[in-house]
């Protein structure tokens, strides 16, 4: 069992449309939680990064951790086109500043207009 | 623009030859770290460095090895290339409470 599950897709949705992305994982001992979003031959750009079991808003986008059930989400409301990419979730034993990463293997997603 | 620049951006090279990747930080950041990613594996820790001592190893062959400088940039040295080491090689950093940001990445063609 890998230590990060993540549903490749991909995922295709009309624009406008609320995304509901998933993660789950299995060592109990992560502790921080990120999701990255990667266009085509670009590098990963970091979208959300949380802590604590809950919900994180910022703009369009809301993380949910729960580390009961170790799962944890994304959402994406009023997708745009310009939201087609490649959705990484990404965690780490400590803060992800000292401490590699474990990513899930991605969700490409396509928002059609 | 994340600020961390990585050289080259495209490299074309044949079975049994040797690379280098560059990787220049972020401006202060002291870490850094190397990703490799597949299609069939996603993007799977290499190496870290933390102010030029190796902090962190992961699932990196012994054909593969790393340093970072005292200006902080850092090396990725890939040896006796394989076909199977074609791949997007990223490198991040961070400073000592953030997250890590990636660089645009090269991506290594092995004939």
């Amino acid at each position: 069992q890998k230590e990060v599950e993540q549903d490749p897709g991909p995922l295709s949705v009309p624009e406008g449309a609320i995304v509901s992305l998933n993660c789950t994982y299995s060592n109990s001992a992560f502790q921080y939680f990120m999701w990255y979003r990667q266009y085509s031959r670009k590098g990963p750009e970091l979208l959300m990064y949380t802590y604590s079991s809950g919900n994180k808003e910022d703009g369009r986008f809301t993380a949910q951790v729960d580390k009961s059930s170790k799962y944890i989400s994304l959402f994406i409301r009023d997708s745009q086109p310009s939201d087609s990419a490649t959705y990484l979730c990404a965690m780490s034993f400590r803060n992800s500043g000292n401490t590699p990463l474990v990513f899930g293997k991605g969700t490409r997603l396509s928002v059609i207009a | 623009d994340s600020g961390v620049t990585q050289t080259p951006k495209h490299l074309i090279t044949a079975t049994g030859q040797r690379v280098t990747l560059r990787c220049s930080p972020r401006s202060g950041d002291l870490s850094v770290y190397w990703y490799q990613q597949s299609l069939d594996q996603g993007l799977q820790f290499l190496i870290q460095y933390y102010n030029g001592e190796e902090r962190a190893k992961g699932n990196i062959l012994e054909r593969f090895s790393a340093q970072q400088f005292p200006d902080l940039h850092s090396e990725l040295n890939l040896s006796s290339l394989e076909l199977g080491d074609s791949a997007l090689y990223f490198c991040a950093s961070s400073g000592f409470q953030e997250t890590q940001y990636f660089g645009p990445g090269t991506r290594l063609l092995v004939l």
